[in-house]
């Protein structure tokens, strides 16, 4: 079983389309993110939501939007997308470190490779 | 803010030897964790070794080791007898213990490591 699992795994695209990935953790973690890479392979945090609560917002374009339904799934939909959006999306999730987790880690989700025309 | 430094945008290495990756970290905390995450061609974020900043012995994972000066605030990564799939980007990361650790983790810019036969 995949912990967690993104999709889609490319995307291309028109600029000025709406488009979402999806992200879904099966580890029962209180905590997932969003992360983009760019084309150095820089990887820097977008979004953090705990237990559905939006905790981070970086200063990310408002066209992006996540929404939480549930500590489960974690979305990211964009609006009016731009040539610079092109990067690969990282879902991520984590327990809550005064949980008492081991090791502290995150887990990644595959990424989600977005190319926008 | 934290901020993680990695000065060696690759680095090559002959098969069977070994090689150390470098990464330095700023924070004014006292309670974190260090990770190394391997990033292959296939793009899936894989960790390869975690440091508790409190624990002050140094963290193993079979050929992998690292050396933690928390004074010098310093990380860095051994691999001993390199093998031709450590090839991948290596990144260095630190996530406060701080708030549940709901901030993720603070990336370096990664280093390319690139194995020789």
């Amino acid at each position: 079983d995949t912990a967690v699992s993104q999709t889609p795994k490319y995307l291309v695209t028109q600029m000025g389309n709406d488009k979402s990935i999806k992200c879904e953790q099966n580890l029962g973690h209180d905590t997932m993110y969003w992360y983009k890479q760019d084309s150095k392979k820089f990887l820097k945090i977008m979004f953090s939501y705990n237990n559905k609560e939006l905790i981070i917002n970086e200063t990310v374009p408002n066209r992006f939007s996540p929404k939480s339904p549930d500590k489960a799934h974690l979305n990211l939909h964009i609006n009016s997308l731009e040539l610079g959006d092109s990067a690969v999306y990282f879902c991520a999730s984590s327990q809550d470190i005064r949980a008492g987790a081991s090791g502290g880690e995150l887990f990644f989700g595959e990424g989600s490779r977005l190319t926008v025309l | 803010a934290q901020t993680v430094t990695q000065s060696q945008p690759e680095m090559s290495v002959q098969e069977a030897e070994t090689v150390t990756l470098s990464c330095t970290y700023d924070t004014s905390e006292s309670d974190y964790y260090l990770f190394w995450y391997k990033q292959p061609p296939s793009r899936q974020m894989i960790l390869v070794i975690r440091q508790e900043a409190y624990k002050q012995q140094n963290a193993t994972e079979n050929r992998f080791s690292v050396n933690f000066q928390k004074a010098a605030k310093s990380f860095s990564l051994k691999i001993s007898d390199s093998q031709l799939g450590d090839a991948a980007m290596y990144f260095c990361a630190y996530r406060s213990a701080f708030g549940g650790g709901a901030d993720g983790l603070t990336f370096g810019k990664g280093t390319h490591l690139i194995i020789q036969p």
